[in-house]
C-alpha cells in the first residue's frame, strides 16, 4: 500500500512568485486536506477536498487555492508569495471526510520564500 | 471548535510509562478525541482515537473520563524513538475531519 507522497520535497521561491505543490493520496482515499506548518507551530488547516469539491476552508486568503483530480490526487497553489508563506506544507488523505476517519500525512514540501 | 490544552514539554527515561494529559473543556457531544505524533521533518502520524472510556492499540492507550473534559495518552515503556511532538485534537474546525492542531507536547526521552 503506497502512502501519501508529496512533491517537491523542497522549494525556494522569490516573493511575488507563484508555486504549485502536489500530493498523491493513499490508495482508496477520496479526501485530501492541506495544512501549513510554520517552524515550532502545529499544522494549520488550509482547506479540504472531498471527491473533487472543496469541503471547507481555514483562515487563509484566496491566493491559496487548490484542486483535486479524478484520481483524488491534489494540488495546492499559492499566488503572490509572501515571506510569511515560508513553511512546511503538509498534505493528508483520508478514507472519507467524517471525523472518525484518521488523516494520513505525507512528509511535506518545505517552501522557502526569499 | 474544542480548544485543547496540553503541556508544552515533558521529559522521561527509557522504559518508563509516559502519560500526557490534555484538557478539552468545551468538547462537543459528538466529537472524538484524537492523538497524533510528529517527528522532525515528517508529517504527523495518527496514534489513537477515542470517544469515551478507554481505547488501546499496539502503540498506546487513551483514557477518557465520563465528563470527557480531558483525556490522557499513555505510552508504555517509552524508548528514545518515542521522542517527538504529540498533538491532542478535539472537535474539528468546520465539522468532519478538518482538524485543528495546537502546538502539542514535546516529549523528550533520554537513556
Amino acid at each position: 500500500e503506497t502512502g501519501v507522497t508529496q512533491s517537491p520535497t523542497h522549494l525556494i521561491k522569490t516573493r511575488g512568485q507563484q508555486v504549485t505543490l502536489r500530493c498523491s493520496s493513499q490508495s482508496g482515499h477520496n479526501t485530501v486536506s492541506w495544512y501549513q506548518q510554520a517552524l515550532g507551530q502545529g499544522p494549520q488547516f488550509i482547506f479540504q477536498y472531498y471527491r473533487e469539491e472543496e469541503n471547507g476552508r481555514g483562515n487563509f486568503p484566496p491566493r491559496f487555492s487548490g484542486l483535486q483530480f479524478p484520481n483524488y490526487s491534489s494540488e495546492l497553489n499559492v499566488n503572490a508569495l509572501e515571506l510569511d508563506d515560508s513553511a512546511l506544507y503538509l498534505c493528508a488523505s483520508s478514507l472519507s471526510a467524517v471525523q472518525s476517519s484518521p488523516l494520513h500525512f505525507g512528509n511535506g514540501t518545505r517552501l522557502t520564500v526569499t | 471548535l474544542a480548544k485543547t490544552t496540553q503541556p508544552i514539554s515533558m521529559d522521561s527515561y527509557e522504559g518508563q510509562e509516559v502519560n500526557i494529559t490534555c484538557s478539552h473543556n468545551n468538547i462537543a457531544t459528538n466529537d472524538y478525541i484524537t492523538w497524533y505524533q510528529q517527528f522532525p521533518s515528517q508529517g504527523p502520524r495518527f496514534i489513537i482515537q477515542g470517544y469515551k472510556t478507554k481505547v488501546t492499540n499496539e502503540v498506546a492507550s487513551l483514557f477518557i473520563p465520563a465528563d470527557r473534559k480531558s483525556s490522557t495518552l499513555s505510552l508504555p515503556r517509552v524508548s528514545l524513538s518515542d521522542t517527538a511532538v504529540y498533538y491532542c485534537l478535539g472537535g474539528p474546525e468546520g465539522g468532519g475531519n478538518k482538524l485543528t492542531f495546537g502546538t502539542g507536547t514535546q516529549l523528550k526521552v533520554e537513556l
